[in-house]
């Protein structure tokens, strides 16, 4: 069975405070790993795709990397904006599956 | 910008009865999901939908839930006689041909059964 674990459950941060969130996976073929932000009472919304150990993705102030059995997402110098929940989720096996595994998410708070 | 609409956004049920949850995916998207997440706990998985039938489904997924898209613009997710562990915020959510795991997610319905 496929298992997401997120690290920490929660961080708060000052403004302009660099950090990392942590995502761990055993899965069996990976082939996604994917990044979602969540708002209160919102749907999640999708941040970035990466495919294979040693990809690297960004927008603005968020930068997703992957390793064969972790993943990082790296917030510089973070606003209150980036106050969400982001949550890590995988697609494994092969052919058509659509399955989505999703870990508990953590969730950021960014303090003025 | 495109974005997938749900409706209701809140339903309130009693055990027992059925409910017929909407969305309206993206129009030009093909691949379609339903998803719950129960209060305070994590977004999961219940069953995806391509080329007019189910692809895959997980273990929630039982007799007592189905899905159609009975025209060309609806997605729909009917629980068939709700049980009180029902209770959940249901997102629909669809992604176009590449993309994986570009999905785009609704606002939810929240369905409270009591």
């Amino acid at each position: 069975e496929d298992q997401v674990t997120q690290s920490p459950e929660a961080l708060r941060l000052q403004e302009g405070e660099s950090s990392s969130l942590n995502c761990s996976y055993t899965v069996s073929g990976l082939r996604g790993l994917f990044w979602y932000r969540q708002d209160p009472g919102k749907g999640p919304e999708f941040l970035f795709t990466l495919y294979s150990a040693g990809e690297e993705k960004e927008k603005e102030r968020l930068k997703a990397t992957l390793t064969k059995k972790e993943s990082f997402l790296h917030i510089t110098a973070p606003k209150p904006e980036d106050s969400a929940t982001y949550l890590c989720a995988v697609q494994a096996g092969s052919g058509g599956y659509q399955k989505v595994t999703f870990g508990t998410g953590t969730k950021l708070q960014v303090i003025p | 910008e495109p974005e997938v609409t749900q409706t209701p956004s809140h339903q309130v049920t009693q055990m027992g009865q059925e409910v017929i949850l909407r969305c309206v995916p993206i129009s030009n998207h093909l691949y379609f999901y339903w998803y719950r997440q129960i209060l305070g706990q994590k977004v999961e998985f219940l069953v995806s939908f391509y080329n007019n039938e189910i692809s895959e489904k997980s273990e929630i997924f039982d007799d007592q839930f189905s899905v159609e898209r009975p025209d060309g613009s609806n997605f729909t997710l009917k629980i068939r006689s709700t049980k009180l562990e029902d209770s959940a915020m249901y997102f629909c959510a669809s992604r176009g041909v590449g993309g994986l795991g570009e999905q785009y997610f609704g606002p939810g319905t929240r369905l409270t059964v009591t």
